[in-house]
């Protein structure tokens, strides 16, 4: 079974560029996660999708995040425009629904804003 | 609201020495207890889980954690680790069958 994918493994951009981050859960997964971590603090929530729905956005820091998932497949996470504070490593994760609170991660995409 | 705190930013351990991660957590409902291991490029991998049941937990490459309500506390352990436990490790905890809080982690260094 392929894990979860995402793209760019790293990303450096300026301040005030626009961002977008890719996430491909393991397929059948209709649960899709991100959380971020900033900094070396905790790991985050930003969102929950079923499928094509969002569940839960609360942790989304600000409208300057957005993130969607087309057809409940892939998803991605744009982000403009990006600011100093945005830096960190962001994380997708999947699940099937029903499966319990520990869904299965990707390796991470690591944004650099300078 | 939840919240975890990983006692221990960093632990230094040599091989095949016993090693133990503290995690508290806080709160006010019935929880699920999860420990993530993140090794160098890689992804979050799950340990270990607790969800209901025996507090003592046994998970992968020979991890174990117990859970105590009464500490509200979820440790783990390793009798004997290896080079290749060298790791971030996460506590992270859940009140519903979704959303995880994480601790900051813990890095684990072992020595020769």
């Amino acid at each position: 079974e392929a894990g979860v994918t995402q793209f760019p493994s790293h990303s450096v951009i300026e301040k005030g560029q626009t961002v977008t981050l890719r996430c491909d859960p393991i397929s059948g997964h209709d649960n899709l996660y991100w959380y971020r971590r900033v900094m070396g603090k905790e790991i985050k929530f930003l969102l929950h999708f079923v499928k094509e729905s969002k569940q839960d956005e609360s942790g989304m820091p600000n409208n300057r995040f957005l993130a969607e998932r087309t057809g409940g497949t892939y998803s991605t996470l744009k982000v403009q425009p990006a600011e100093l504070e945005d830096s960190g490593v962001y994380f997708c994760a999947s699940s099937q629904v029903g499966a319990g609170p520990f869904p299965r991660f990707g390796p991470g995409t690591r944004l650099t804003v300078l | 609201a939840q919240s975890v705190t990983q006692l221990d930013s960093q632990v230094p351990v040599f091989e095949e020495a016993p090693v133990e991660l503290r995690c508290n957590y806080s709160s006010s409902v019935s929880v699920y207890l999860f420990w993530y291991v993140q090794y160098p490029n890689q992804g979050l991998q799950l340990l270990l889980k607790y969800l209901s049941g025996s507090t003592l937990v046994k998970g992968i490459n020979g991890f174990e954690a117990e859970f105590n309500k009464s500490q509200t506390s979820f440790h783990l352990r390793k009798p004997s680790v290896h080079i290749s436990d060298t790791a971030e490790y996460f506590c992270a905890v859940s009140d519903s069958f979704y959303k995880l809080s994480f601790g900051a982690g813990t890095t684990v260094t072992v020595r020769a």
